[in-house]
């Protein structure tokens, strides 16, 4: 069965400075889809980027990036000149196809002025 | 676009009665619409997953008598909690797939902060 796996519970990062979030994940797929979410205290779920598994570009969304490691089954986000409405709650995602989305536990991020 | 409106955003009911909980695709049409419980400081847990005019395939550990699943139509599916009781008080997420575009994208309503007293 698929999972996947976020290591961090909480990260914290000083506003403007640069954070990574980690997400793994197991599979035995070789086409599927990741997401990031961001979930903030109005708990509305906010899509900030995918990435799609057959593609070895790493997708990038302005101040967000991820590092996309197929063969590792790793899926960080990067998130650069951090902004005090960054703080949020993370969710990494895997679907494969139409399939359910499978989410992580979560990163609670900080962002300290 | 791709808004999914969810109704109501918070109720409080009594113990043993019922409560539904409606989720909306207000600008496209969901042929798939999820359900999500999700508790205080956790990630979101995938209760039941309907497609338009079937029946709902729900999660292992998910008693489908006491979650009715509905999805008569394609911008409206309803989730009713039958005979509440205290442990049912969660936050009720939704989202919706048109099944077109990019990985099939799921949009997720506001929530739904159900407490049952």
């Amino acid at each position: 069965a698929q999972t996947v796996t976020q290591s961090q519970p909480e990260m914290s990062v000083q506003e403007a400075e640069t954070v990574t979030l980690s997400c793994t994940y197991d599979t035995s797929e070789s086409d599927y889809y990741l997401f990031w979410y961001k979930q903030p205290p109005s708990r509305q779920m906010i899509l900030v980027i995918r990435q799609e598994a057959y593609k070895q570009q790493n997708a990038t969304e302005n101040r967000f990036s991820v590092n996309f490691q197929k063969a590792a089954k790793s899926f960080s986000l990067k998130i650069s000149d951090s902004q005090l409405g960054d703080a949020a709650m993370y969710f990494c995602a895997y679907t494969k196809n139409t399939d359910k989305l499978i989410f992580g536990t979560g990163t609670r991020l900080q962002v300290f002025p | 676009g791709a808004v999914v409106s969810q109704h109501p955003s918070r109720v409080i009911c009594k113990s043993g009665t019922s409560v539904k909980i409606e989720c909306r695709s207000l600008d496209f049409q969901a042929t798939t619409m999820f359900w999500y419980r999700q508790f205080p400081k956790q990630s979101l847990m995938l209760m039941a997953t309907s497609n338009e005019g079937s029946k709902a395939t729900y999660e292992q550990g998910v008693e489908k008598d006491k979650f009715l699943i509905n999805h008569a139509s394609l911008t409206l599916s309803t989730l009713t909690v039958t005979s509440a009781h205290p442990e049912d008080s969660s936050f009720y997420i939704c989202s919706a797939s048109s099944g077109q575009g990019i990985a099939y994208e799921q949009y997720f309503g506001p929530g739904t902060r159900l407490t049952v007293t």
